[in-house]
């Protein structure tokens, strides 16, 4: 089983600053991940899929990279709104998937 | 709208059964995998299980293979979440999800608001 591994598991930030979150992969994965964001009492929503590949609709302030068994979510002058829990998912094993534990980003 | 709307969560005693709907509007849902992905108070995301666009193909994670079972009916736009042998451990909020496939890589774009499922004495 591929296990993936988010750090830091929590993360406090303020109203501009950039951050970076890191997801590693037990083994590799080529590029088949992507990073979602979950608010309180909401439905995950997609940002990135295939490492790098921004969904529609998602602001172009996030942005992922990687490929092989790192991989980076960065967010560029935070924004209120983005206080959440990101969770990266690998498709490598597709049917089958796996998440991150999550980072939680306060303020 | 695309949407997906779940239903059929509640509280079930250890050991016993409950059947999760989850029912789709706004895209052609018989050209799309499905899954379900479930979050216990105050975890992460885990994904259940999912099922192909003719229901021949099915994938489940470990900790649920044997107990619970997915199906669809692309008549009337649903999947489902047959739960059984229910344990304490399987409380959590199910979302349903829809699986997205471009070029060879695989997301879920499209999430439901998610039903609760608690499993207590």
């Amino acid at each position: 089983d591929i296990q993936m591994t988010q750090s830091p598991s929590s993360l406090s930030a303020s109203v501009g600053d950039r951050v970076t979150i890191t997801c590693r992969a037990s083994q590799r994965i080529d590029s088949y991940l992507n990073w979602y964001q979950q608010k309180p009492e909401k439905a995950p929503n997609l940002l990135i899929y295939a490492a790098t590949s921004l969904q529609r609709g998602v602001p172009s302030r996030f942005s992922g990279s990687g490929s092989g068994t790192d991989f980076t979510l960065t967010i560029t002058s935070l924004q209120p709104e983005d206080f959440a829990t990101y969770y990266c998912q690998q498709s490598y094993t597709t049917p089958m998937y796996t998440f991150g534990q999550g980072t939680k980003l306060e303020i | 709208e695309v949407q997906l709307v779940e239903s059929g969560g509640g509280l079930v005693q250890p050991g016993g059964s409950l059947r999760l709907s989850c029912t789709a509007s706004g895209f052609p849902f018989s050209r799309y995998w499905m899954s379900w992905v479930r979050q216990a108070p105050g975890k992460g995301l885990e994904w259940v299980a999912n099922i192909k666009q003719d229901g021949s193909e099915k994938s489940y994670v470990d900790s649920v293979k044997g107990r619970f079972t997915i199906s669809r009916d692309n008549a009337k736009n649903s999947v489902y979440l047959q739960m059984n042998s229910l344990r304490p451990e399987d409380t959590a909020f199910y979302y349903c999800a829809r699986d997205q496939t471009t070029a060879y890589y695989q997301y879920m774009d499209v999430w439901g608001k998610g039903t609760t499922v608690t499993v207590s004495s």
